[in-house]
């Protein structure tokens, strides 16, 4: 079974439509992350979260929220959609410094927003 | 100025050749530097980490120059299963990983 997973693999959806995506980790890893991934641009962070009471913004998260439900949970909202939304997003795990720091990404969540 | 920067390629090479790819950082700070390797639509996977004295992997050799601010990644004997973006990646203390905007690499037979 794959350490890191994310729900759904694909979603298309309506501008203005309120959007969830899921991850969940089996890696027992504290920091988790959500990054989207545009053509010519690499990967961007969006929110980042080191531990479950911990959640911080990242390059550009104005139009997203997150959710850190348990260690093992990291889900990512989209509140009103728009276009330029449309993306690859990953989510992501790491261990502590000093302990690696090597980061696991999940299969990722190709959004379409119409 | 990006604070992580690789050539931009694509690197088109025929399959035995040795390729080198090159990545600068801004941030003079950072501690940890890795090359993630990235299949089309696919996620980024760790390819190797790049320790301050030079390591090896099989046919993959990576070098830091800490002075210049500076990562290489060179790959021997290219198969075509080498065919691949790899992502320049730099952290602090496990702050924040930045990734480089890639460069891809493609073999051909």
């Amino acid at each position: 079974d794959a350490d890191v997973t994310q729900t759904p693999r694909n979603r298309i959806t309506k501008t203005g439509k309120r959007i969830m995506l899921e991850c969940s980790q089996t890696k027992g890893h504290d920091r988790m992350y959500w990054y989207r991934q545009d053509p010519g641009l690499g990967l961007r962070l969006i929110y980042y979260s080191f531990d479950v009471k911990d959640i911080n913004k990242g390059e550009i998260s104005d139009g997203y929220s997150v959710s850190r439900q348990a260690q093992a949970k990291f889900s990512l909202s989209l509140e009103s959609a728009i276009p330029n939304q449309t993306a690859l997003y990953f989510c992501a795990t790491s261990d502590s410094p000093g302990q690696g720091e090597k980061q696991f990404f999940g299969p990722g969540t190709r959004l379409t927003v119409l | 100025r990006k604070e992580v920067e690789q050539d931009p390629g694509p690197f088109n090479v025929p399959e035995g050749a040795t390729v080198a790819f090159n990545c600068t950082y801004s941030n003079s700070a950072s501690q940890s530097f890795f090359w993630y390797r990235q299949d089309c639509r696919k996620e980024p996977k760790l390819l190797m980490s790049v320790y301050s004295s030079g390591n090896e992997d099989g046919r993959f050799t990576a070098q830091l120059n800490r002075a210049s601010q500076y990562i290489s990644l060179l790959i021997r004997d290219s198969k075509l299963s080498d065919s691949a973006t790899y992502l320049c990646v730099v952290t602090y203390y496990g702050q924040n990983f930045v990734f480089g905007p890639g460069t891809r690499l493609s073999v051909l037979p």
